[in-house]
């Protein structure tokens, strides 16, 4: 159970293009969802927090009019890079709590999305 | 400033052996502290969680350990197989009110047959 599907796995596109990417809870329901960004060799780390139904949270330094974040479903998050640049290339990876969860649960993560701009 | 740190060194060790791997941490105080495995171009797995207040937490071959004196996780793989060969993440969890994890930057452990 508690599986995470991201989607799409890889991305590669020019510069100056928007980029979506889906972030879906498949059998349960998540209240939360995070999004995360990973250079090679190194931590994940997190982006914005996503709720239902209400706006995303984002960390200090993360653009809020370039990392656009919807949640509109429990099942459902979607991050969309516009205007991309190659600085942006990055593997980014979201995660969702399930709903009702508690502090000192495990985040469930999806298998990422490698984004590459040329 | 607040740190969390693992070795940035791979660990190498012949199958069979325990793999011990540190996670040591400043001037944060979680409440868990989660451990997770990244298999390369893949999302973070949910390994083992403890908390604040547990000395040690087992399953199966894997052994963490918390000491919120030294402020330090010990991950231990008794028995390691090349299957084990990964990187091991863990995650400070209940800094704040929030449910955000923040993510150590891993360290990884290639076990040779």
């Amino acid at each position: 159970g508690a599986v995470v599907s991201q989607h799409p796995s890889r991305v590669i596109c020019k510069s100056g293009t928007s980029v979506k990417i889906e972030c879906r809870s498949l059998d349960f329901q998540a209240t939360t969802m995070f999004w995360y960004r990973q250079f090679p060799k190194q931590s994940l780390m997190l982006m914005a927090t996503s709720n239902e139904g209400s706006k995303a949270t984002y960390e200090q330094g993360v653009e809020k009019d370039k990392f656009l974040i919807n949640h509109a479903s429990l099942t459902l998050s979607t991050l969309t890079v516009t205007s991309a640049h190659p600085e942006d290339s990055s593997f980014y990876i979201c995660s969702a709590r399930e709903e009702g969860a508690v502090l000192g649960q495990p985040q469930h993560f999806g298998d990422g999305t490698r984004l590459s701009i040329l | 400033s607040q740190k969390i740190e693992q070795n940035s060194e791979a660990l190498n060790i012949q199958e069979g052996k325990t793999a011990t791997l540190t996670c040591n941490y400043t001037n944060y105080s979680p409440a868990y502290l989660q451990w997770y495995r990244q298999d390369p171009g893949r999302g973070p797995v949910f390994l083992l969680l403890i908390r604040e207040n547990e000395k040690e937490k087992r399953k199966e071959r894997l052994k963490v350990t918390f000491d919120t004196t030294l402020k330090q996780s010990l991950f231990h793989i008794t028995a390691s197989q090349p299957a084990d060969s990964a990187t091991y993440l863990c995650a400070l969890d209940g800094v704040d009110s929030s449910y955000k994890l923040i993510f150590g930057s891993g360290t990884r452990l290639l076990v040779r047959p």
